[in-house]
């Protein structure tokens, strides 16, 4: 175990449902994120929490909707999600927002919508 | 904000081969430069970085060199096995910024034994 726990590993949701991922780490670490991955193509970078302090929201819909109530847990709550927002949801963890002392990724959710 | 860039997107060589994989980024002020290796199903791992103070550094098989004035950093597998095949994914940023690591786009490894 590595430190940074995702939650559910699986999920397959119908467009019309709510759900939440989380996402928890006990290392002490003060920044969050979290990142999109679909096939062939980069990681996105989705959102970053300092210290519980949103401070980066690169564009992403308002279908995606993140929570950071404290510096361990991190939650991305999905409403409304169209096909395409299928891929894997990853949560990493790191000692700064800059991630400059290298990021502790989770094994990330496999999110389908159908 | 800052881009980075990596090739080739996949690449085979045979066991025993050297592997090459670079990328390039765009802020000059970008300092702290890591590559993550992601097997089949699992996440990504740091395997090795460099700070923008060196132009090289190693780890047994692995390595990375920096060119900070073209602007572009490699990494280099030598005498590369099976369990090296991965996506390799390069990333830069700067430390005293406020923005995360910008990942480039990932390269898929295939080591054929």
């Amino acid at each position: 175990e590595t430190g940074v726990t995702q939650t559910p590993r699986h999920l397959v949701m119908g467009m019309t449902n709510k759900k939440s991922l989380k996402c928890e780490q006990h290392l002490g670490h003060n920044a969050m994120y979290w990142y999109k991955q679909s096939a062939k193509k980069p990681l996105e970078l989705m959102f970053v929490y300092s210290l519980e302090e949103r401070v980066e929201n690169n564009s992403v819909p308002s279908r995606f909707s993140p929570e950071c109530p404290n510096s361990s847990h991190l939650f991305l709550h999905l409403h409304t999600l169209q096909p395409e927002d299928s891929a894997l949801y990853l949560c990493a963890s790191s000692q700064d927002q800059t991630g400059s002392y290298g990021y502790t990724f989770g094994s990330g959710t496999r999110l389908t919508v159908v | 904000g800052e881009n980075v860039e990596q090739h080739p997107s996949t690449l085979s060589v045979q066991e025993g081969d050297s592997a090459v994989i670079k990328c390039t980024y765009s802020d000059s002020a970008s300092n702290y430069f890591p590559w993550y290796k992601q097997e089949l199903g699992k996440r990504p791992q740091l395997i090795i970085d460099i700070r923008s103070n060196v132009g090289e550094k190693k780890d047994q098989r692995i390595a990375v060199t920096l060119n900070k004035t073209a602007k572009h950093f490699s990494l280099h597998i030598t005498e590369t096995q099976p369990e090296d095949s991965a996506v390799y994914f390069c990333a830069a940023v700067r430390d005293t910024g406020r923005r995360a690591l910008t990942f480039g786009s990932g390269t898929r490894l295939q080591v054929q034994p």
